[in-house]
This record gives structure tokens, C-alpha cells and sequence, in this order.
């Protein structure tokens, strides 16, 4: 089982419609979470972190973590074009709490159509 | 947010020879910095934990002979791929944070490609 997983989609929502990103982990001692937006030929840039069960709110971004399911989700309200990215989910390695050492997992391709 | 910056941002370069790759730290002091790699359409994967004044430790599965990592420092940190060879081709990117418990923030990367 892969320590992180997600869909790797692609998600393909309408402008101004609301875009859900799951995310699955395997390690229950995992206490950090992290969304990272990674446009094509970019390097990944962060978006979110989540620390506690329950939702976490940014602008137009809301994270979401259940640590009894060991489930994150990432959801964008009125999305935009601009959204249009890989989402990348990611823990700190093998539960430990260096947030510089990262396991991503495969990424969902969010298309957001005009 | 802080910067982080890698030079240089495309490389290519013929099978068996070496490339180096900087990876600095603008505007603060980095006494660990964090190099990934990412082959075409896949995720990033952490390739070594480089350390300013003391042997880089590298992840499982990964040539340390061939990667080496110096981190002379503490803005400072190259990843230079030694006889390199097409399979290396990649987009490696160096990651640092300004605090212990702080965000991580990413270079450009540098896409490198071994003909």
C-alpha cells in the first residue's frame, strides 16, 4: 500500500463550481498534513496545511481531515481556470515531524473549464 | 514568503558526463536543505537531506556516489549528478524553510536531460 495516495483524475469542473481533492494515508501516526498546487513545469508551492480533525478554511480553499478514516481533502469553491493544476497531498515521512521531509503522493490533474 | 533559488533551470548534457546543480537560499540561512526528484508524470520523491557542514544522508534507493551533495554553506547546496546517464533525466527540485517548523519552500527546479 502506498503511503499516500490520491486520484490521479483528471477532475474536470465547470468555472465557478466547487472541485473536491481526496487524499488516503497509511500511516495513523501521521500528524501533518500539506497541499501543494504544482502547475505544469513548476515546482510545488503550498496551499494548505492541516494539523487537526476538522476543516480548515483559506480564502477559496478548505482542507478537511478525518485522522480515524486517515483521509484529507482539499476543496475549491468557485473555481477558476487558474486553478488548473496538479494538487499535490503530502505527509511528513514515515510519521515523523520534519515538514521537510515530504511523501507526496501521485497528484490529481484538477481541470477547471471556462 | 521566502525564496529559494536553483541554477540552473534546464540542463542538458551527454551520457557520462557530470552535471551540477545550486540550490540557494536568498533571503535566510539554511542549515538543512531538501533535494527531490521528478520523473514525467510522477510525484516528487525526496532524494536526500542535505546538511550545511556534514555528510548529506540520502534516502533508500539512492546512489550516494553518484549524487553528491555538498553543502558548503548555509545558503548554499549543489547536487551534482556524476556520469550521468538518460534514466537521470528528471526535474530535480531543492526545497529549505527558514524555520525548523515552518513551511517548505521549493526552488524553480532544474530540468535536466541526458542525451
Amino acid at each position: 500500500q502506498k503511503e499516500v495516495e490520491q486520484n490521479s483524475g483528471p477532475l474536470s469542473v465547470p468555472e465557478g463550481a466547487i472541485a473536491s481533492l481526496n487524499c488516503t494515508y497509511s500511516d495513523r501516526g501521521s500528524q501533518s498534513f500539506f497541499w501543494y498546487r504544482q502547475y505544469s513545469g513548476k515546482s510545488p508551492e503550498l496551499i494548505m496545511s492541516i494539523y487537526s480533525n476538522g476543516d480548515k478554511e483559506d480564502g477559496r480553499f478548505t482542507a478537511q481531515l478525518n485522522k480515524a478514516s486517515q483521509y484529507v481533502s482539499l476543496l475549491i469553491r468557485d473555481s477558476q481556470p487558474s486553478d488548473s493544476a496538479t494538487y499535490l497531498c503530502a505527509v511528513p515521512h514515515a510519521g515523523g515531524t520534519s515538514y521537510g521531509k515530504l511523501t507526496f503522493g501521485q497528484g490529481t490533474i484538477l481541470t477547471v473549464h471556462p | 514568503g521566502a525564496v529559494v533559488s536553483q541554477h540552473p533551470s534546464w540542463v542538458i548534457c551527454k551520457s557520462g558526463t557530470s552535471v551540477k546543480i545550486e540550490c540557494r537560499s536568498l533571503d535566510f540561512q539554511a542549515t538543512t536543505m531538501f533535494w527531490y526528484r521528478q520523473f514525467p508524470k510522477q510525484s516528487l520523491m525526496l532524494m536526500a537531506t542535505s546538511n550545511e557542514g556534514s555528510k548529506a544522508t540520502y534516502e533508500q534507493g539512492v546512489e550516494k556516489d553518484k549524487f553528491l551533495i555538498n553543502h558548503a554553506s548555509l545558503t548554499l547546496s549543489t547536487l551534482t549528478v556524476t556520469s550521468a546517464h538518460p534514466e537521470d533525466s528528471s526535474f530535480y527540485i531543492c526545497s529549505a524553510r527558514p524555520h525548523a517548523d515552518g513551511e517548505l519552500f521549493f526552488g524553480e527546479g532544474s530540468r535536466l536531460t541526458v542525451l
